[in-house]
């Protein structure tokens, strides 16, 4: 089955202590991003990857890091959360660049943040 | 940086024909417009996407006028589980995406 798998789901942690958020896709897509949504905000994007050793930064890229060593993985990266980095973050993925291609993206379940 | 301008809210009720419009001034001449639906605590779902007159498929159509600056999605009888939030999304000119704030669309019995 096709699909963007994030993990964990859920996470409740602390100010600067350091976290990973995983995401993967078995799709072989080139693309894959990284959001945040935040109530009355709706979805921003924070960091992209157009291929392996490539990423960009989106719209709010500032306290995240990524890395794009492998097609399927796009990890998400919180050197030091603080709480304003309390926020629902998704996943996605499509064949080629949204918006200028005919492929939509795929989407994971989302990641429930808490920095306390 | 570009962006979209979507309502905030609308209410409907089962059955009825809602139309969602979207503005987006500063689309790139070859960004494709996709509309997302998302429900609670789920990622966004594509719903259909277009890049000019009219597209339809099995769930919606969606409008998009000569000057690509706004696009309509329509959803034709709905029900209440078409309850959700409706976002518009159009690529930006270096390759950003731009997600709109979304539409929060209640249908009511």
């Amino acid at each position: 089955e096709a699909q963007v798998t994030q993990n964990p789901r859920y996470l409740i942690t602390v100010t600067g202590k350091k976290l990973t958020v995983t995401c993967s896709q078995n799709m072989n897509h080139e693309y894959m991003s990284w959001y945040r949504q935040d109530p009355g905000l709706g979805l921003r994007q924070i960091y992209y990857s157009m291929n392996v050793e490539v990423t960009d930064k989106g719209d709010v890229p500032e306290g995240y890091k990524v890395s794009r060593k492998e097609k399927r993985n796009f990890p998400l990266i919180l050197e030091s959360p603080s709480p304003n980095q309390t926020s629902l973050y998704f996943c996605a993925s499509s064949s080629h660049l949204p918006g200028q291609s005919n492929q939509p993206q795929h989407f994971g379940d989302g990641t429930r943040l808490s920095i306390l | 940086l570009a962006k979209t301008t979507q309502p905030i809210s609308m209410d409907s009720y089962e059955g009825q024909e809602v139309n969602i419009t979207c503005s987006h001034n500063n689309i790139a001449t070859n960004d494709y417009i996709t509309w997302y639906q998302q429900f609670p605590s789920q990622g966004p779902r594509f719903i259909i996407q277009g890049y000019k007159t009219k597209v339809t498929n099995e769930v919606a159509s969606l409008f998009i006028p000569a000057d690509r600056k706004s696009s309509t999605l329509s959803l034709p009888r709905v029900s209440l589980s078409d309850t959700a939030v409706y976002y518009c999304l159009v690529g930006d000119r270096d390759d950003k995406i731009i997600f709109g704030k979304g539409t929060r669309l209640h249908i009511l019995p």
